[in-house]
């Protein structure tokens, strides 16, 4: 059973555009989302992240707005480079020191 | 700050062959520490963790198996080689919730 489902699998955006990554979860006992991003060859790192009692968190470029009523969230990366083509992974993790549940990425491709 | 270590880079193994992965941490004490596999375009699927020296548990073994020898240090092993342990091996630490990854290991099994 997949916990944590992102879409879509693969998205393509020209340089300057917003790219929209999408997650949905099924617990409702997550209450803390960290998004990573993963460039071919590496390990993920930590992008940003949003708690539950939030509804939306911002940090330059990278904003992540959640709806707790319909258990799902976006990334959405404004103005975005050729830099920013790697994996985002959306995970979801609960309050009782568990490790989070990934979901499968979204492969992002910015063209100049 | 924290650094995460991880040995070797890649490896190119036999099948039937042994392996063993290292994952070193300085500047935490008493991490939480993580083994994950991910295969070529695949998702991040968590193996073992600990939380302590001489303790692991188990959440997914794929026929591998892991130990914590000392407070910064995390082994993942195995005796015999599959086809099917190819991939990307990635150590992490975290406070629970957060996870901060390594570079990873490349295995190819051949």
């Amino acid at each position: 059973q997949q916990q944590v489902r992102q879409s879509p699998q693969s998205l393509t955006v020209w340089e300057g555009e917003t790219a929209i990554l999408n997650c949905s979860y099924e617990d409702s006992t997550f209450n803390y989302f960290p998004w990573y991003q993963q460039f071919p060859g590496e390990g993920p790192a930590l992008l940003i992240s949003i708690r539950s009692v939030s509804d939306k968190k911002e940090d330059g470029r990278f904003t992540i707005f959640f709806n707790k009523r319909e258990k799902k969230l976006s990334l959405h990366i404004t103005d975005s480079q050729p830099g920013d083509s790697a994996t985002y992974f959306c995970a979801a993790s609960d309050n009782n020191n568990n490790a989070p549940r990934f979901g499968a990425g979204t492969k992002l491709s910015v063209k100049p | 700050a924290q650094t995460i270590h991880q040995w070797p880079v890649a490896e190119i193994k036999a099948v039937g062959s042994p392996l063993s992965l290292g994952c070193t941490i300085k500047g935490k004490s008493s991490p939480n520490l993580y083994w994950y596999w991910q295969a070529t375009g695949g998702t991040l699927q968590q193996l073992f963790y600990s939380i302590t020296v001489g303790q692991v548990e188990s959440v997914v073994q794929l026929n591998l198996s892991a130990s914590r020898p000392k407070d910064d240090q995390f082994i993942l092993s195995t005796e015999k080689l599959l086809l099917s342990h190819s991939g990307f091996y990635l150590c992490a630490w975290g406070p629970g919730d957060t996870q901060y990854f390594g570079p990873g290991t490349r295995l190819l099994v051949l």
